[in-house]
């Protein structure tokens, strides 16, 4: 089936500093998405690409739908103390109009 | 704002005991999921339902189902609960015009001891 490989799997940087994760999938998606589960809570849903190339940002953050249609990045400006947590990727393809497939995640850590 | 909740945040059960998970939303969504989340796996989906009294197996069926009587409410059934159904239990649900966009209820951890 298809397989996301998420990276880095953890991540422990200086408040200020930006971020960055990746995630490549063995096969075509047709969306990517990229979600933020803060400690005790569910994954909340921050950016959705749907086109090739297609650049989107929320606020500090930037995610980017590759070329290929095989990969996707997200890259967090300026880190602040509220962006710990664990982002995750996801792609969902063609063939099933629900199914999504998640990445592993990262856990991003921030020293103050 | 689309509300997802479940019955239980931690949940502490013995080997062999049956399980139930509740899960209900709010905002008519025609789609419900389950997942379960471990360490270094991510989420992983054990069934989805697209309707009223409909499932379909996700990755991980085994040793669960799930019954949806009402169009609300979800419900994962563990029949004898084993050790290596420890875990964070995450549902989801969406909307049939906005498949890709799921809305998670705050999970439910799952000991079995």
């Amino acid at each position: 089936g298809q397989q996301l490989n998420q990276s880095p799997q953890s991540m422990f940087i200086q408040e200020g500093e930006d971020v960055s994760m990746n995630c490549t999938s063995s096969s075509i998606f047709n969306t990517w998405l990229w979600y933020k589960q803060d400690p005790g809570e569910g994954p909340v849903l921050l950016i959705a690409l749907y086109k090739a190339g297609e650049l989107t940002s929320n606020g500090r953050l930037t995610a980017q739908f590759g070329i290929t249609r095989k990969d996707s990045f997200l890259n967090i400006s300026a880190s602040i103390p509220s962006d710990v947590g664990i982002y995750f990727c996801a792609g969902q393809g063609y063939s099933s109009a629900s199914k999504i497939i998640f990445g592993s995640g990262t856990r991003l850590s921030i020293r103050p | 704002d689309v509300k997802v909740t479940q019955s239980s945040r931690y949940l502490v059960k013995r080997t062999g005991e049956k399980v139930f998970l509740e899960c209900v939303q709010d905002m008519d969504h025609e789609n419900m999921f389950w997942y379960r989340q471990d360490p270094g796996l991510g989420l992983r989906l054990i069934y989805f339902s697209y309707d009223v009294k409909m499932k379909e197996k996700g990755d991980i069926p085994e040793g669960y189902s799930v019954s949806r009587e009402k169009k609300e409410r979800f419900s994962l059934i563990l029949e004898s609960a084993s050790t290596n159904q420890t875990s964070m239990y995450l549902c989801a649900s969406s909307s049939r015009v906005a498949a890709d966009t799921q809305y998670f209820g705050p999970g439910t951890r799952l000991t079995v001891l």
